[in-house]
């Protein structure tokens, strides 16, 4: 079983439509999440981070984690064609040697579609 | 340079053949890391170094090999390379101590024949 699994999609949404991308996790040892967005044939971006349970806001996107339900979320509102790309969670925790590495899902991809 | 930039963008490389990836960074960012990312497989860490003059391995070190000789560069060394090699390279960097998100350069494709 992977550490973190999301659902590999492909999603398509018509524009303006609200969407939600997923992950669960296994390792109760991740602290911190994060949610990458990677458009094709570029590096991932890093789109919003948070730490405790509960909802972060930034513009358009809410982040949602939920640690007693292993189970993170990436709400995006008044979806626009410019928002299709491929959509990664990454998790947190500490490498024996110091530092942390980043686990992550293996990516949604999203199509906003006019 | 603002941010993290990496060379070759792409290469075709023949088996057997050593190739250096290159990474550089100008934000001062004391940690480094190397990710190879496959369909299906996700990102997955090569090898990290949390400060200059230190390395560590990750998840799929073997093969590879780096040096973190002073704060700006992380080359990624590939001895003799295989085609299950092939891949895209990732270079990221961490802020700080005490920071937990890392931020991605461009890339290097790789594909060896």
């Amino acid at each position: 079983q992977k550490e973190v699994e999301q659902d590999p999609g492909p999603l398509s949404v018509p524009e303006g439509a609200i969407v939600s991308l997923n992950c669960t996790y296994s390792n109760s040892a991740f602290q911190y999440f994060m949610w990458y967005r990677q458009y094709s044939r570029k590096g991932p971006e890093l789109l919003m981070y948070t730490y405790s349970s509960g909802n972060k806001e930034d513009g358009r996107f809410t982040a949602q984690v939920d640690k007693s339900s292993k189970y993170i979320s990436l709400f995006i509102r008044d979806s626009q064609p410019s928002d299709s790309a491929t959509y990664l969670c990454a998790m947190s925790a500490i490498l024996t040697g110091g530092g942390n590495k980043l686990t992550f899902g293996t990516g949604t991809q999203l199509k906003v579609e006019l | 340079i603002a941010g993290i930039t990496q060379a070759p963008t792409s290469q075709i490389l023949a088996a057997g053949r050593r190739m250096t990836l290159r990474c550089t960074q100008d934000m001062r960012h004391n940690a480094m890391y190397w990710y190879r990312q496959d369909l299906g497989l996700g990102l997955r860490l090569i090898h990290y170094s949390n400060t200059a003059g230190t390395t560590g391995k990750g998840e799929v070190p073997d093969g590879y090999s780096v040096s973190r000789a002073n704060t700006d560069d992380f080359p990624l060394t590939l001895a003799s390379a295989v085609p299950s090699q092939t891949s895209v390279y990732f270079c990221a960097s961490r802020p700080r101590d005490g920071s937990y998100e890392q931020y991605f350069g461009p890339g290097t494709r790789l594909t060896v024949t």
